[in-house]
């Protein structure tokens, strides 16, 4: 059975980046089927998705984020990472990091999802 | 900055039938990408309830189900039941600037 788990510190200060790591164990990060996202979710608040990556480095990321965005993985630990430079309260959220399942003519949806980790912006 | 709109709240007695719409345009639903559903209980992570658009995963009740028409996507449960009470999200994929995965606005699902 497929798991993820998000790491990383709670805390982050206001300019600097956040850094999550999400480790995916009980299968292989490098799939062919499937792509490797992020999304995060304020207080409160909606679901927002950041951006995606394939095992190959290929991502892609939410044209409102790709500026302060890096999604990066690492094959020989099966996990992948998250960067999010110059943060602000407004990036307060519980982090998730979910598998992304991609077929053809059913289109693509993220399962399972990661329990989540609350980054809070504040000095 | 969701393009995909959902009603805020929904509520319903325990047994009836309650159904969330989930209006996009054409760059996402409209233009034919499927819709995928979320079931979001209080303190967990979202769950998938549907995926393209209708079919259900493996432990999901067939008292959930999906459709979509147009620009838009429904998700209906029937025989509501408490453990229902949840958020729920919409999910698809837009194809506007350089394509990216869109998920609707929420809504509030109560059990009166």
């Amino acid at each position: 059975q497929l798991q993820l788990q998000e790491s990383g510190p709670g805390l982050v200060k206001p300019s600097e980046t956040l850094s999550l790591t999400c480790t995916v164990s009980g299968g292989s990060i490098s799939s062919s089927s499937y792509y490797w996202g992020w999304i995060r979710q304020p207080p409160g608040k909606g679901l927002e998705w950041i951006g995606s990556i394939y095992y190959s480095g290929s991502t892609y990321y939410n044209p409102s984020l790709k500026s302060r965005v890096t999604i990066s993985v690492d094959t020989s630990k099966n996990q992948f990472s998250l960067k999010l430079s110059s943060v602000t309260a407004a990036d307060t959220a519980v982090y998730y990091c979910a598998r992304r399942i991609v077929v053809v003519t059913a289109g693509n949806w993220f399962d399972p999802w990661g329990q989540g980790t609350l980054v809070t912006v504040s000095s | 900055q969701s393009v995909l709109t959902q009603p805020p709240s929904v509520s319903g007695a325990p047994g009836q039938r309650v159904t969330i719409s989930c209006t996009g345009s054409s760059s996402n639903i409209g233009a034919g990408y499927d819709v995928h559903w979320y079931q979001q209980l209080p303190g967990t992570a979202p769950k998938l309830l549907i995926y393209g658009n209708s079919n259900r995963p493996s432990g999901v009740p067939d008292r959930f189900s999906g459709s979509k028409s147009g620009t838009s996507a429904s998700l209906a449960i029937t025989g509501l039941q408490a453990e229902d009470e949840a958020d729920y999200y919409c999910q698809s994929y837009d194809s506007s600037l350089s394509g990216w995965d869109v998920f609707g606005t929420g809504t509030k699902v109560t059990v009166l």
